[in-house]
């Protein structure tokens, strides 16, 4: 599975919208895009996933560019629980899991 | 919306105890695994299994085993509890590991060995 890099932190006010980017130029074509993010303690939720269009979910949207390289996490009006750590993994479906640092958003308020 | 429990949140164990981590799904998911998670280190599969009686081995085995006797029910065993096995202990659920397959977590489950 491809590799990503994200930024280790960020911050967003609560109301506003949040943008977590995320890098994958190595990703091949086969390979989806997933997020999850984890609350302290807790075990990580699974927010969005996609392969090439941008997609909507009740969480979040996903923006993923034209050449697959690199994609968006948008949440689109941040509140407090809201603050976790940002998980962006480009997998083949079925697949282990793998997990890299992340990035850390914290809302404040 | 998909349901994963785990049987506890918080364990605490003596070293040299077996050990044992129950996982339940309820959306009839073939596939189920259980993941360690550690700072620094990640995530790391221990064991999955893509069917009724049937296991695979993951990344680090060593030192557990595991069980599905029912398709909604997978157990993590550890046939002698170490220090170096606490962890938090993560199980999680997917449909059929194909395609686009979404690996759906429990709450996760904080174990440590005194």
């Amino acid at each position: 599975d491809a590799k990503t890099t994200q930024p280790p932190s960020m911050d967003c006010a609560e109301g506003r919208a949040a943008n977590l980017p995320c890098n994958h130029s190595t990703i091949s074509g086969n390979e989806y895009v997933y997020w999850y993010r984890q609350i302290h303690s807790q075990g990580p939720q699974y927010i969005i996933h996609g392969l090439k269009n941008n997609e909507t979910n009740e969480m979040a949207s996903l923006i993923i560019t034209e050449d697959r390289k690199s994609s968006t996490l948008i949440l689109p009006h941040a509140t407090l629980r809201d603050t976790a750590v940002y998980y962006c993994i480009v997998i083949v479906g079925g697949n282990k899991l793998v997990f890299g640092a992340g990035t850390i958003l914290r809302v404040k308020s | 919306d998909v349901k994963v429990t785990q049987s506890s949140r918080y364990l605490v164990k003596r070293t040299g105890e077996k050990v044992f981590l129950e996982c339940v799904q309820d959306m009839d998911h073939e596939n189920m695994f259980w993941y360690r998670q550690d700072p620094g280190l990640g995530l790391r599969l221990i064991y999955f299994s893509y069917d009724v009686k049937m296991k695979e081995k993951g990344d680090i085995p060593e030192g557990y085993s595991v069980s599905r006797e029912k398709k909604e029910r997978f157990s993590l065993i550890l046939e002698s509890a170490s220090t170096n096995q606490t962890s938090m202990y993560l199980c999680a659920s997917s449909l059929n590991g194909q395609g686009t397959d979404t690996q759906y977590f429990g709450p996760g489950t904080r174990l440590t060995v005194l």
